[in-house]
């Protein structure tokens, strides 16, 4: 157990719909990355958020967006779905040291499935 | 595209047996990590290791470094059943984001 929690496990949407996912950091890390995993693929990095601001984005459109809240934890919002949106979504929290050197723990996933 | 490339894309050994998984990226790093996954589910962290360094050992893991070949290599020995799993490595340059690349699968057989 990493102590890194996501909601809902599994949600099924339609393409043009909008969906919300949401990571609860662990104790005491200020970092919160999102990745995308499409199946039998490596995770692919969209975007990281330190201290409630955008820290580094990868190359996903606009229409993924998110938040990180005082609390450190944080939503990844998608808009107007893509059947290419399926996929296993990943948060992993961290905490960013001065060396630059941390881990990453990852939580168990959220499931989309576009129809 | 993804630093991170394994190598093989797919092995398969007996219980007992060692398994070795490469990883190899383009660009300079400050740190890899392995991770592995079990059946699409969450990441687990094995192992870090620094850019300065050139091996690392944790329980039967053994991760080395090359850094002038921009590679790196995953040891488990005396494989188990339940090591059958995904195994990735990820790149970090500086924080800004972990690069992934697309895994080695691994089957132990009993």
């Amino acid at each position: 157990e990493t102590g890194v929690t996501q909601s809902p496990t599994h949600l099924i949407k339609t393409r043009g719909q909008q969906v919300t996912l949401r990571c609860s950091s662990q104790s005491g890390h200020n970092t919160v990355s999102w990745y995308q995993q499409a199946l039998g693929q490596g995770p692919q990095f969209i975007f990281q958020y330190y201290r409630e601001e955008e820290n580094g984005r990868g190359n996903f459109p606009p229409r993924f967006s998110g938040l990180q809240f005082p609390n450190y934890s944080s939503e990844l919002n998608v808009n107007a779905l893509e059947l290419d949106d399926s996929a296993l979504y990943l948060c992993a929290s961290s905490r960013i040291e001065r060396t630059g050197f941390y881990e990453q723990f990852f939580g168990p996933g959220t499931r989309l499935t576009v129809l | 595209s993804q630093q991170g490339e394994e190598d093989p894309q797919a092995l398969s050994i007996q219980e007992g047996e060692n398994a070795t998984m490469n990883c190899s990226y383009k660009t300079s790093i400050n740190n890899l990590q392995w991770y592995r996954q079990n059946s699409g589910r969450g990441l687990v962290h094995l192992i870090l290791i620094r850019s300065n360094e050139r091996e690392k050992h944790s329980g039967r893991l053994r991760v080395t470094l090359d850094t002038s070949k921009k590679s790196s290599s995953l040891l488990i020995t005396a494989s188990r059943a339940a090591d059958t799993a995904s195994y990735f490595c990820a790149t970090d340059n500086y924080g800004q984001n972990f690069v992934f690349g697309p895994g080695t699968r691994l089957s132990v057989l009993p």
